[in-house]
């Protein structure tokens, strides 16, 4: 049963332009989401992270927004790179914070 | 440099022969975990471990086992592999266990189960 989801696989954005990644979730107890990037033949790295108590966080280029009502996070980037393509996950953990549901993941891809 | 490092990046196998893959971090975190990537499935725990000694199960723990005798360990084990633990595999590791310290993770093991 998949907790946290990604309905996009693929996403395509020309350079310069907005990138949204969204994410949808349906477990109300999960108070933390949390992005990761991942380049092929690498690890997820953490890109950014959100409280609940928060409906949006910013870092540089990368937004995220949260939208508890919906239970809906979006990744916002700013412009976008050719070096953001890669693929992103959204995770998101309850309280006890010792186990993280991750999403399918979309795959990005900035045309240059 | 702070890494986690696993090994092998690939393996391949057959039914039943036993395997091990190991996992080291070199930044005293106190959490680890494994998970695996499949396609559609995204990433899914499989086994954690919020210190030495105390290990839980994830959500697919069914066919592994892990231990945890040192800090910086914690190899998986699968006794009896079988075609459907064919998958990438990730280690990953963070400070506390907490969503607020984000895990760091290494560059995966392609195991393939013939």
């Amino acid at each position: 049963d998949q907790q946290v989801k990604q309905n996009s696989p693929s996403l395509s954005v020309q350079e310069g332009r907005i990138s949204i990644l969204n994410c949808d979730y349906t477990n109300s107890m999960f108070d933390y989401f949390l992005w990761y990037k991942k380049y092929p033949a690498e690890g997820p790295t953490f890109l950014i992270s959100i409280s609940s108590i928060k409906d949006k966080n910013e870092d540089g280029r990368f937004t995220v927004f949260l939208n508890k009502s919906a239970k809906h996070l979006s990744l916002h980037i700013v412009p976008s790179q050719p070096g953001d393509s890669a693929v992103y996950f959204c995770a998101a953990s309850k309280p006890t914070g010792n186990q993280f549901y991750f999403g399918t993941g979309t795959s990005l891809t900035v045309i240059p | 440099e702070a890494q986690v490092t696993q090994n092998p990046r690939y393996l391949i196998t057959v039914t039943g022969k036993k395997l091990t893959v190991t996992c080291s971090q070199n930044m005293n975190h106190e959490y680890m975990s494994w998970y695996r990537q499949d396609p559609g499935l995204g990433l899914r725990q499989i086994y954690y471990s919020m210190n030495v000694e105390v290990t839980d199960k994830g959500d697919v723990p069914e066919g592994y086992k892990v231990s945890r005798k040192e800090k910086r360990n914690f190899p998986l084990i699968l006794e009896s592999p079988s075609p459907n633990q064919t998958s990438l595999y990730f280690c990953a590791s963070s400070l506390m266990g907490t969503a607020k310290t984000p895990l760091h993770f290494g560059n995966g093991t392609r195991l393939t189960v013939t």
